[in-house]
């Protein structure tokens, strides 16, 4: 099983910061199947990111994922007050399989 | 408009039995891959079960022979049968729409909590 791993747990940055959050897996992930979610405190999460760098719809352009292999990276260029939240890397694999990372949290500095 | 309506949740002795529904509209249930993940209080995502279109379903290890999914295409309906329930399995409960074969969830609903408690 494909495990990801998601660093730093916690980030501390300030509006109009860039943040860069990753992901790491175990062996190597298919960028086809690599997402990126946010999830604020009390909701479902949403889909931001899906095959490792295309952005899902009405996602602004702020947001951008990279990566192949066992390391992906999803960037938010200049941060938002509504963009701190926690966001949650996810694979899917043979089996299937769907494994999601452990978080990060993104909070105001 | 997408809409997916998880119901069914609540608090359960262990032991115990469960049925969640995920009211689905906007969109035709048997024509998609459906999944439920679910949120444990404080935690992260733990994907735990998809029905595939042709009706072919696969469950999570920690999952597997306890809970049950199925849909209803007349009611346009998810379900998870939950048995044999755990306090380990207290959380929320999310319906999610997978973009095919993608592993992909570009839809979900608003969760429904399940509390396995005595």
């Amino acid at each position: 099983e494909i495990v990801l791993t998601q660093s730093p747990g916690t980030l501390s940055l300030s509006p109009g910061e860039r943040a860069t959050l990753s992901c790491r897996a175990s062996q190597s992930v298919s960028s086809s199947y690599l997402a990126w979610y946010q999830q604020k405190s009390g909701q479902a999460p949403r889909l931001l990111i899906y095959g490792a760098s295309s952005r899902a719809t009405g996602i602004p352009d702020r947001f951008s994922g990279s990566g192949s292999g066992t390391d992906f990276a999803l960037t938010i260029s200049r941060l938002e007050p509504e963009d701190f939240a926690v966001y949650y890397c996810q694979q899917y694999g043979s089996s299937p399989s769907y494994t999601f990372g452990q978080g990060t949290k993104l909070e105001i500095k | 408009e997408v809409q997916l309506v998880e119901s069914g949740g609540g608090l359960v002795q262990p032991g115990g039995s469960l049925r969640l529904s995920c009211a689905a509209s906007g969109f035709t249930v048997s024509y998609n891959y459906l999944s439920w993940v679910r949120q444990a209080p404080g935690k992260g995502l733990e994907w735990v079960s998809v029905i595939y279109t042709g009706g072919d379903t696969y469950y999570a290890d920690s999952v597997k022979g306890r809970f049950t999914i199925s849909r209803d295409n007349s009611k346009n309906t998810l379900y998870l049968q939950m048995n044999s329930l755990r306090g380990e399995d207290t959380a929320v409960y999310y319906c999610a729409r997978e973009i095919a074969a993608t592993g992909t969830f570009d839809y979900w609903g608003q969760g429904t909590l399940v509390t396995v408690s005595s």
